[in-house]
């Protein structure tokens, strides 16, 4: 399986950029990277998904580079509404979840 | 489409009483995922079902913990005896691709043994 690694914590300001690395140098041919958000007292909510190179969506950005052993999500301008806990998923047989990143985002 | 159900949203029990967690997945989702989540471990897997079929239950801490899924629209996580260690937030999540690529979770039932 699997094993992804990331940071614990971060902190951010509000307006700026984050980027949060996800490290998974065991990643199999057929997976995919998944990343999630978790509010307090909420479940997780997917964000963005991808294979390799670059994926954009209207939340997010997620880079992957071509040996795929890592990737990171990328969230522009972020707001106090950001702060939460991020989750760097692999999909594999059985979802590994992790303790994620915690991210502050302060005004 | 109301997402995933989980019910009751809060529960709380004293010791040694029976404990049963209820969770109606997304129609037509054929993956069915239950979730331990504290403060302590994180995020963690309990069991997984495939098709109403578990797959792997190898999170399942010990036998006071028993998972079902009679059908494809409803399962339960029933915990007999419960202990105070039991206590967290158990989420249900429901996938429409077996390998578990996109999860939607439930809002949790946050359980507290007394």
């Amino acid at each position: 399986l699997a094993k992804t690694t990331q940071p614990i914590s971060m902190d951010s300001y509000e307006g700026q950029e984050v980027n949060i690395t996800c490290s998974h140098n065991n990643i199999a041919t057929n997976d995919y990277i998944t990343w999630y958000q978790q509010f307090p007292s909420q479940g997780p909510r997917f964000i963005i998904q991808g294979y390799k190179t670059k994926v954009t969506n209207e939340v997010a950005s997620l880079f992957i580079p071509a040996d795929r052993k890592s990737s990171t999500l990328s969230l522009p301008r972020v707001s106090l509404s950001d702060t939460a806990v991020y989750y760097c998923l692999v999909r594999s047989y059985i979802p590994t979840f992790g303790r994620g990143t915690s991210l502050i985002v302060h005004p | 489409d109301a997402g995933v159900i989980q019910s009751p949203r809060h529960e709380v029990t004293e010791m040694g009483q029976e404990v049963t967690l209820r969770c109606k997945p997304i129609s037509g989702h054929n993956s069915l995922f239950w979730y331990r989540q504290t403060m302590m471990r994180g995020l963690e897997l309990l069991i997984y079902f495939n098709n109403n079929v578990p797959i792997d239950d190898s999170g399942m801490p010990e036998d006071r913990f028993s998972a079902k899924m009679p059908n494809a629209s409803f399962s339960t996580l029933k915990i007999q005896p419960s202990e105070p260690r039991d206590s967290a937030v158990y989420f249900c999540a429901s996938s429409p691709d077996s390998l578990a690529g996109k999860q939607f979770f439930g809002p949790g039932t946050r359980l507290t043994v007394l």
